[in-house]
């Protein structure tokens, strides 16, 4: 089964703060997804790489910035948090389309980020 | 404006009862339809993927049907169980299969 680990369940940080929110996967996949999930709203495309060192913006990139220095690890910047940054964060990974065949993404457990 | 909009918000159905989650959308072209369910506290797990030429597809006690012509799917619990309680999230996406359309979500609570 392909497993999807963020390094924390939950983080407390100040208004200002550097955040880093780590993601790593084993399945050998070349995307990686940060979602971001708020109440009511759907999950919304914060960034996606779909090789080593390459990103793209998603949606909403604006105040945050990413990092993929290795395949199975996508990292997520908080440059300067801010309270409307508070929200559950969600890793994901897939494999690329091959073959007529679209493959799901694999979510990790979500990192819920409270911003004070 | 979303472009994948879910109804209801929310359900409580009895246990060993049936229920039918609808999804309709706008986005356009289509490529592939997706039902996610998302226990609390949990990531997002994979339960069907369509593309515009499948109209139903099974997993166990879940069925997914899509109609392209009229943008809507449904996902249908059959003979619900506690764990079913969950939230239930359509996911579509357009040619560019790297960004999806994600629904709010049905949250369904199953009682016993």
């Amino acid at each position: 089964d392909v497993k999807v680990t963020q390094s924390s369940r939950y983080l407390v940080k100040r208004t200002g703060e550097k955040v880093f929110l780590e993601c790593v996967q084993d399945m050998d996949h070349e995307n990686m997804f940060w979602y971001r999930q708020d109440p009511g709203l759907g999950l919304r495309l914060i960034y996606f790489s779909y090789d080593v060192k390459m990103k793209e913006k998603g949606d909403i990139p604006e105040g945050y910035s990413v990092s993929r220095e290795k395949k199975e690890r996508f990292s997520l910047i908080l440059e300067s948090a801010s309270t409307n940054q508070t929200s559950m964060y969600l890793c994901a990974s897939s494999s690329s389309f091959l073959d007529g065949n679209y493959s799901p993404l694999h979510f990790g457990n979500g990192t819920r980020l409270t911003v004070t | 404006k979303n472009q994948v909009e879910q109804s209801p918000q929310s359900l409580i159905i009895l246990e060993g009862k049936n229920c039918t989650l609808q999804c309709n959308y706008t986005v356009s072209p289509f490529s592939n339809l997706r039902w996610y369910k998302q226990d609390t506290g949990r990531g997002p797990v994979s339960l069907t993927i369509m593309t515009f030429s499948e109209n139903t597809k099974s997993n166990g006690r879940y069925t997914a049907t899509l109609d392209a012509d009229t943008k809507q799917s449904s996902l249908h619990i059959t003979a619900s169980q506690l764990s079913d309680s969950a939230s239930y999230i359509c996911v579509v996406s357009g040619i560019n299969d790297y960004k999806l359309s994600f629904g709010a979500g049905t949250t369904v609570t199953v009682r016993a």
